[in-house]
């Protein structure tokens, strides 16, 4: 079972500052299976990257995802205020789907 | 546009049986796509429950695999979730969401559509 490991937990950082989300599989995974999402407080959450690196339509070009093995990387290049909220990463294996624990990018 | 929407008690007794429904609109459960659930307990962060497929395939958590059954119903465009024997960790928000399956340079899959969640509590 794949296990995915997000970090930091929290990131506190001002707007116009540019946000780096690790997430790390306990195996290696295919990159087209890795997902990212953005949730924010009493909403569903959003889809933002599919494939490890393809935007999701109508997402906007500062966010971005890399990575591939077991290392994956979401980066915001410049923080706008409605970017503020919790980020999952998600893999499809096996068994199924999983989620990350998710990482928070608070306002500093 | 698809949407999505959960429906069902929002009180459930413990040991009793959380039942929700998500109805398609705006297109067909009987399209080229996986149909799950995922949940959030309070405060906390997201599981995937199952998925199915409009022919009645499953895939579940094998963590949740012994109480889970997802149905299809695709002549009310709709599809359920039965969850047995719930104690009070099985309180949280539900969410239905759409799996998106893509051939771009090799296949992608995802989740892109989610209903807004509805909230359960398994409280007496």
């Amino acid at each position: 079972e794949i296990v995915l490991t997000q970090s930091p937990g929290t990131l506190s950082l001002s707007p116009g500052e540019r946000a780096t989300l690790s997430c790390r599989a306990s195996q290696t995974v295919s990159s087209s299976y890795l997902v990212w999402y953005q949730q924010k407080p009493g909403q569903a959450p959003r889809l933002l990257i599919y494939g490890a690196s393809s935007r999701a339509t109508g997402i906007p070009d500062r966010f971005s995802g890399s990575g591939s093995g077991t290392d994956f990387t979401l980066t915001i290049s410049r923080l706008e205020p409605e970017d503020f909220a919790v980020f999952y990463c998600q893999y499809y294996g096996s068994s199924g789907w999983t989620f990350g624990q998710g990482t928070k990018v608070e306002i500093k | 546009q698809v949407q999505l929407q959960e429906s069902g008690p929002r009180l459930v007794k413990p040991s009793g049986t959380l039942s929700l429904t998500c109805a398609v609109s705006g297109g067909s459960i009987s399209s080229s796509n996986w149909w799950s659930w995922v949940r959030q307990p309070p405060g906390k962060g997201l599981e995937w429950i199952g998925e199915i497929y409009h022919s009645g395939s499953t895939s579940y958590n094998p963590s949740l695999k012994s109480r889970v059954t997802i149905s299809v119903d695709n002549s009310n465009n709709q599809f359920s979730l039965k969850l047995t024997s719930v104690t009070a960790a099985d309180t949280g928000v539900y969410y239905c969401a759409r799996g998106q399956t893509v051939v771009t340079s090799s296949w992608v899959y995802y989740m892109d559509v989610w209903g807004k969640g509805t909230t359960v509590t398994v409280s007496s």
